[in-house]
């Protein structure tokens, strides 16, 4: 079955402008994930959907970092304004709910120049 | 000090050998994750545990709640195993990551 893919693959942009990066979960998951790998370091978690609960975004580094999930499926995460430290991996994963292990996408590669 | 710290930070073994990945945590969480990541960034849950111990091919990963450390073995290692393993701390809401191990396995 399909995995989870993000979109796009790689994306290449100047400080200064906005991103957005697409997630799309495996069907049937109610909780999505962000994390954000930047080059030598570990991941780090950004924001979690729960079906239709409130999302947690106590990971989200600054106001320029916003993500909505819509009709529990599709999820965009938005960075604004975008600064050279946003220049990362961007994960995305989904699980069948929160108790259950995460399957990953292959991540968004975001270089800002 | 990072919640969640693993060793070694790096590892080279000889093909066949016993491999031990160590990890601790100080954080409350509710399972410990052990992920893969390999040389081209993809990530695979490996495990998922909160108790006791888990086996799935030649990787077993155990679990001491009281001592908040797990171990990750992996028996008759290959060269395909050569990656980063990567413990994580879960609460319901997010995972608490470690610093990873890379893992080199020379034929």
């Amino acid at each position: 079955g399909a995995g989870v893919s993000q979109s796009p693959s790689n994306k290449v942009t100047e400080k200064g402008k906005d991103v957005e990066l697409r997630c799309d979960p495996i069907s049937g998951h109610t909780a999505l994930y962000w994390y954000r790998q930047s080059l030598g370091q570990g991941l780090e978690f950004l924001i979690y959907f729960q079906g239709n609960s409130a999302p947690d975004k106590s990971g989200l580094p600054s106001d320029r970092f916003s993500a909505e999930r819509t009709g529990g499926s599709v999820s965009t995460l938005t960075i604004q304004r975008t600064q050279q430290e946003d220049s990362a991996v961007y994960l995305c994963a989904s699980s069948l709910d929160r108790s259950n292990e995460q399957f990953f996408g292959p991540g968004t590669r975001l270089t800002v120049l | 000090k990072n919640e969640v710290e693993q060793s070694p930070q790096n590892l080279t073994a000889q093909e066949g050998e016993f491999i031990t990945i160590n990890c601790s945590y100080s954080v409350g969480i509710s399972a410990l994750h052990w992920l893969q990541q390999h040389p081209g960034g993809g990530i695979v849950s490996l495990f998922m545990l909160s108790s006791g111990k888990k086996k799935h091919g030649r990787l077993i990963a155990t679990i001491n709640i009281q001592e908040k450390h797990s171990s990750l073995h992996i028996t008759a290692s290959h060269p395909r195993d050569s990656a980063v393993y990567i413990c994580a701390g879960g609460s319901a809401r997010q995972l608490t990551f470690g610093s990873g191990t890379q893992l080199t396995v020379l034929p």
